[in-house]
């Protein structure tokens, strides 16, 4: 069964750091492209980044561009996302997502699995 | 970057009834290499990760009831839900999956009257 389990969200103030994992199971991790994508609280749903299946290629929205970085380790079947110079507005929960297609072959990029969840709050 | 605008914001049907969410895109999601629009439905229920409903606009995930059905093309389309039943209170989102960056709706929070 397809499982997706993010870990790493907690409490940090504005301008810290964190680092968000994603563990994969029950697919060939290696052979997805995934993403990560944010929800503030009560608010609706933000697409954050997203990496190639090889980790060749990544995609970032504006608000996080410059500050976040996506990667993967398939041999550990993990996706990461290490976020810099976190503000308040950066507080959500952060999912991280499978894209639906083989190797993103042919479907654009829509998601299938979703994780639970992990809570980032950025605050002083 | 794509603009996706639902309506409603929520509406309340009762069980039984339509229920009916529109979403509409700042431009053609259709992809006229292949005729399909790009154009994904999710619910999202209380305290819950969000679940693939449809995609490609009107393709149901596997799994997922037939009173669900999507329709639609180029910049408008249409969720419907056929007969309302109670574990379909939720917020639906809709999302292109056409070009990045990928764009959600506000989502539309679906209650029972």
């Amino acid at each position: 069964q397809v499982h997706l389990e993010e870990s790493g969200g907690g409490v940090v103030q504005p301008g810290g750091s964190l680092r968000l994992s994603c563990a994969a199971s029950g697919f060939t991790s290696s052979n997805y492209d995934m993403h990560w994508v944010r929800q503030a609280p009560g608010k609706g749903l933000e697409w954050v980044t997203f990496i190639r299946y090889d980790g060749s290629y990544e995609y970032y929205a504006d608000s996080v561009k410059g500050r976040f970085t996506i990667s993967r380790d398939n041999s550990k079947n993990t996706l990461y996302l290490q976020m810099n110079s976190l503000r308040p507005e950066d507080t959500a929960v952060y999912y991280c997502a499978k894209e639906a297609f083989f190797r993103g072959e042919g479907g654009g990029h829509y998601f299938d699995c979703w994780g639970q969840g992990t809570l980032v709050t950025v605050s002083s | 970057d794509i603009v996706m605008t639902q309506s409603p914001d929520s509406l309340a049907v009762s069980l039984g009834e339509r229920a009916t969410i529109k979403c509409k895109s700042s431009q053609s999601v259709l992809y006229s290499s292949n005729n399909k629009n790009y154009l994904a439905w999710y619910q999202q229920r209380p305290g819950q990760p969000p679940k693939l409903l449809i995609y490609w606009a009107s393709t149901r995930e596997s799994g997922v009831p037939d009173r669900f059905s999507g329709s639609g093309s180029g910049t408008d389309f249409t969720l419907t839900i056929s007969s309302l039943q109670a574990e379909d209170v939720a917020v639906y989102y809709c999302q292109q999956h056409y070009t990045t960056p990928l764009t959600f709706g506000g989502g539309t929070k679906v209650e029972i009257k």
